[in-house]
């Protein structure tokens, strides 16, 4: 069973601050991570994918990833109220399908 | 470009009537569409992967004859709830993959049907 695991939260961040989400994932064979946000009552929309190890950034956000720790962060810079939301972490399962995190619930105070 | 729609957006049926929900990919032909549910504070739950032209692929638990899934074309996936109970009341949740493109596992996920059963 693959699995993909993440502190739930809430986690509360001070606006302008940096948010730190984490997620580990079972399957050392996985090759695709992607970051997804949730906004309540909505469906999710795609923030970042990442396939290398390292880190790759875009404007606010940075996907970091540790095949070998087998872990993905993301980092979310100058932290606005607007980014108050669920991020779901997802992790390719191959055959296109995903497994998704249980996403962390992020809330930043003004 | 990539959007996917869902048709309704909410619906609301008595116990025992079957509701049918339709995903559509409007820009791009998906080979590929998901279903997905997800219940109050808690992830979505894949529940079936569908191609066009064959029969879905359930996962472990999920009743295919209670959840018919049709894949007609390369832009249309519909997924049918039979004899509704309201322990199926749930956000349901589809996502395309494009035949082609820089991610051969991005999907895009539908705007989602919340439905409830009296």
């Amino acid at each position: 069973q693959k699995e993909v695991e993440q502190n739930s939260g809430p986690l509360s961040v001070p606006e302008g601050a940096i948010a730190s989400l984490n997620c580990t994932y079972s399957d050392r064979g996985s090759q695709s991570f992607f970051w997804y946000r949730q906004y309540s009552g909505k469906s999710p929309e795609l923030i970042m994918f990442i396939y290398s190890n390292g880190d790759k950034e875009d404007g606010r956000f940075t996907a970091q990833l540790n095949k070998a720790s087998q872990y993905v962060s993301l980092l979310i810079r100058d932290s606005q109220p607007s980014d108050s939301a669920t991020y779901l972490c997802a992790v390719d399962a191959g055959a296109q399908k995903l497994v998704f995190g249980q996403g962390t619930r992020l809330t930043i105070n003004p | 470009g990539a959007v996917v729609s869902q048709h309704p957006s909410w619906v609301i049926c008595k116990s025992g009537t079957s509701v049918k929900i339709e995903c559509r990919s409007l820009d791009f032909q998906a080979t590929t569409m998901f279903w997905y549910r997800q219940f109050p504070k808690q992830s979505l739950m894949l529940m079936a992967t569908s191609n066009e032209g064959s029969k879905a692929t359930y996962e472990q638990g999920v009743e295919k004859d209670k959840f018919l899934i049709n894949h007609a074309s390369l832009t249309l996936s519909t997924l049918t709830v039979t004899s509704a109970h309201p322990e199926d009341s749930s956000f349901y949740i589809c996502s395309a993959s494009r035949t082609s493109g820089r991610l051969n596992n991005e999907q895009f996920f539908g705007p989602g049907t919340r439905l409830t059963v009296l």
